[in-house]
């Protein structure tokens, strides 16, 4: 059964710091792996989608890596802002068949950004 | 930009009675989802609905629960007799197809409370 962990559980950095988010699952046999933002008491926003096949991903100030054989993957977020406080997931889905359609979530990394 | 909706964002039910979550999907998509998350735990895949018919749930997708898209863009998820446990906030999610390409987008929950 695939475990996704996030380490850390919560993060504090000043503004304008670089930092990097960890996502570990247990099970190489994935799909594509899916990082997304939670604000408190709202819905998931869909931030980047990493295919198996890819080694990253880019939007913004964001950059996701992929490194499927050691079963992790980085959240790199450049420059924070307070606007990036929230609690950021990532998501694994598998290899076509059963189980194939759903995500297996972490339990996240709450991140705040101090001004 | 299109967006995945859910209503109501909070619904308190005692316990024992049925519960409709409603959804509506980004119109152009065809796969459907409901997924959950217990208060400080991680979210969980409840369903995943294709072409009309369930293509995989969990197992906490018992008979408790059903779904059911009554016309073109709604999607529902029902529990019939509702428990304390089924207390969480229930996310609804949709994508383009089935493959792996694509993103889940997520809607903003409804919350459920069972007294």
């Amino acid at each position: 059964k695939q475990e996704v962990t996030q380490i850390p559980a919560a993060l504090s950095v000043p503004e304008g710091e670089n930092l990097v988010l960890n996502c570990s699952f247990t099970d190489s046999a994935i799909y594509n792996l899916q990082w997304f933002r939670q604000d408190p008491g709202k819905g998931l926003t869909s931030l980047l989608l990493i295919q198996s096949s890819q080694r990253e991903q880019t939007s913004g100030r964001l950059n996701a890596s992929l490194d499927k054989s050691s079963g992790r993957s980085t959240l790199y977020i450049a420059a924070s802002q307070p606007g990036d406080s929230a609690t950021y997931l990532c998501a694994v889905r598998p290899v076509a068949g059963a189980g194939s359609y759903q995500l297996t979530f972490g339990k996240g990394t709450k991140l705040s950004v101090i001004p | 930009e299109p967006e995945v909706t859910q209503t109501p964002s909070h619904q308190v039910t005692q316990m024992g009675q049925e519960v409709i979550l409603r959804c509506v999907p980004i119109s152009n998509h065809l796969y459907f989802y409901w997924y959950r998350q217990i208060l400080g735990q991680k979210v969980e895949f409840l369903v995943s609905f294709y072409n009309n018919e369930i293509s995989e749930k969990s197992e906490i997708f018992d008979d408790q629960f059903s779904v059911e898209r009554p016309d073109g863009s709604n999607f529902t998820l029902k529990i019939r007799s509702t428990k304390l446990e089924d207390s969480a906030m229930y996310f609804c999610a949709s994508s383009e197809t089935g493959s792996g390409g694509y993103e889940q987008y997520f809607g903003p929950g409804t919350r459920l409370t069972v007294t």
